[in-house]
């Protein structure tokens, strides 16, 4: 089942912060965070695993509530390069099968 | 930092024919996994190999088939391609499997 993510779409000014959220209805094994430019690859940003291991890039932020199944991504003074699509994606179960949300499109603007 | 690789990034087929896909992971990666992306949509998973094994398989047509080689580059082959087929196709790579996930750039595949 897909996880559900809001907002759908933000706009930022720079330096400004935003949060990302993304909720499943099921156990999560882990959370993975990309960021896709328009006609690029999904860029790997931040991988938050059961039992509270994660990696990332070291200006992202993001957390993971296990018993919710909820994780936020957290973006602060934002930049132009910011811009993009942002894709949670869920693992539950098996090890590999990553189901992404449909996406937050977010634009920052000068 | 050497990245996936994959080839053709463009491919144009007519209806029914047949395209083969392939994917190069990173070195000392072993694991591969197939997304497909339609425009302004989420990548949906397709299939993903874990040292040359099929691991798991989300929704991937019966009409597809893919495996990973001895050296775990990857193949995605697609017959009697259908209109519906047109779509970006992602190959991500990791090390290990249940590890964060590093895309290629792609290949976008055209059907007329």
């Amino acid at each position: 089942q897909q996880p559900v993510q809001s907002p759908q779409a933000v706009i930022l000014r720079e330096g400004e912060d935003a949060v990302i959220n993304c909720s499943s209805s099921k156990a999560l094994y882990s959370v993975h965070w990309y960021r896709q430019k328009h006609g690029e690859a999904p860029v790997f940003l931040m991988i938050l695993l059961k039992g509270g291991e994660q990696k990332g890039h070291e200006k992202i932020s993001a957390s993971f509530n296990e018993k919710k199944q909820q994780s936020s991504l957290y973006l602060t003074a934002s930049q132009l390069s910011y811009s993009g699509t942002y894709f949670c994606g869920t693992v539950s179960g098996g090890y590999q099968k990553v189901t992404f949300g449909i996406g937050t499109k977010l634009q920052v603007i000068p | 930092a050497a990245g996936v690789i994959q080839s053709p990034r463009h491919l144009i087929k007519e209806k029914r024919e047949t395209a083969t896909l392939k994917c190069y992971p990173i070195p000392r990666h072993d694991t591969v996994y197939w997304y497909q992306q339609g425009p302004g949509q989420d990548p949906q998973f397709l299939i993903s190999f874990y040292e040359k094994m099929q691991s798991d398989k989300g929704s991937i047509p019966d009409r597809f088939s893919a495996q990973q080689f001895s050296d775990y580059h990857s193949e995605l082959n697609m017959s009697s391609l259908e209109l519906g087929d047109s779509a970006l196709y992602f190959c991500a790579s990791s090390f290990s499997r249940g590890h964060e996930q590093y895309f290629g750039p792609g290949t976008r595949l055209t059907v007329t």
